[in-house]
């Protein structure tokens, strides 16, 4: 099955600064999500980008499925954008694999 | 807020016992996924049901099992439960079609949050 890698594992920001996070997946994919899981354990959608980029206010991901890896950025962080962050490739027709994800802390 | 609802919210059961966890869908999705996170991991693929029929399964055991209703709600049912069995679980709803089965854009419930002692 897909193996996915997840860095940085852990990051602590100040409020303002930006980051990229880095998802490197095994196997092609057609099919690939970012969540944000806050820390009550919501998992909300980010961004459905098989390749490509977007972008949706402060978030933006691009991925480049030919290299099997996908970025996320995260420009002028709040304290809301607290919490872990999964990358979810698609494998065959009906499921994802999620990585261990990248827990974020943005200070005030 | 997704439109997919868990139930319950948290639940506590000893060794030995089963449960019954249930989804309800977003409206116009045909398509339930059910995973389980661990602590401190990420969601593990359990099983999917698609148009009540299950359509794919990671590597649990049997004791896993689950249905999906024609209004397209499911259950999760647990036999057996170990204490490796604690866990939050995540069902997802997503749209469908033939020959391509939901791995278009899932959205997740809240979760239930299952404790085994």
């Amino acid at each position: 099955g897909i193996q996915v890698e997840q860095s940085p594992p852990d990051l602590i920001l100040q409020e303002g600064a930006n980051s990229t996070l880095r998802c490197n997946f095994s196997d092609s994919v057609n099919n690939l999500q970012w969540f944000h899981q806050n820390p009550w354990g919501q998992l909300i959608n980010l961004f459905y980008i098989p390749s490509g980029t977007k972008q949706n206010g402060r978030l933006s991901a691009t991925t480049v499925a030919t290299e099997r890896y996908s970025l996320l950025y995260i420009s002028s962080s709040q304290t809301t954008d607290s919490g872990v962050y999964f990358c979810a490739p698609g494998e065959g027709t009906y499921k994802y694999i999620f990585g261990t994800g990248t827990r974020l802390k943005v200070l005030a | 807020e997704t439109g997919v609802t868990q139930s319950p919210t948290h639940l506590i059961k000893t060794r030995g016992q089963q449960v019954t966890l249930r989804c309800s869908s977003q409206s116009g999705h045909n398509t339930v996924s059910w995973y389980q996170q661990a602590l401190g991991q990420g969601p593990q693929f359990i099983f999917q049901y698609y148009r009540e029929e299950e359509n794919g399964r990671g590597n649990f055991p049997p004791r896993f099992s689950g249905l999906q209703f024609p209004n397209y709600s499911s259950e999760l049912n647990v036999n057996a439960l170990e204490l490796d069995d604690s866990a939050l679980y995540l069902c997802a709803s997503s749209r469908g079609t033939s020959g391509r089965f939901g791995t278009d854009t899932q959205y997740f419930g809240p979760g239930t949050r299952l404790t085994v002692l």
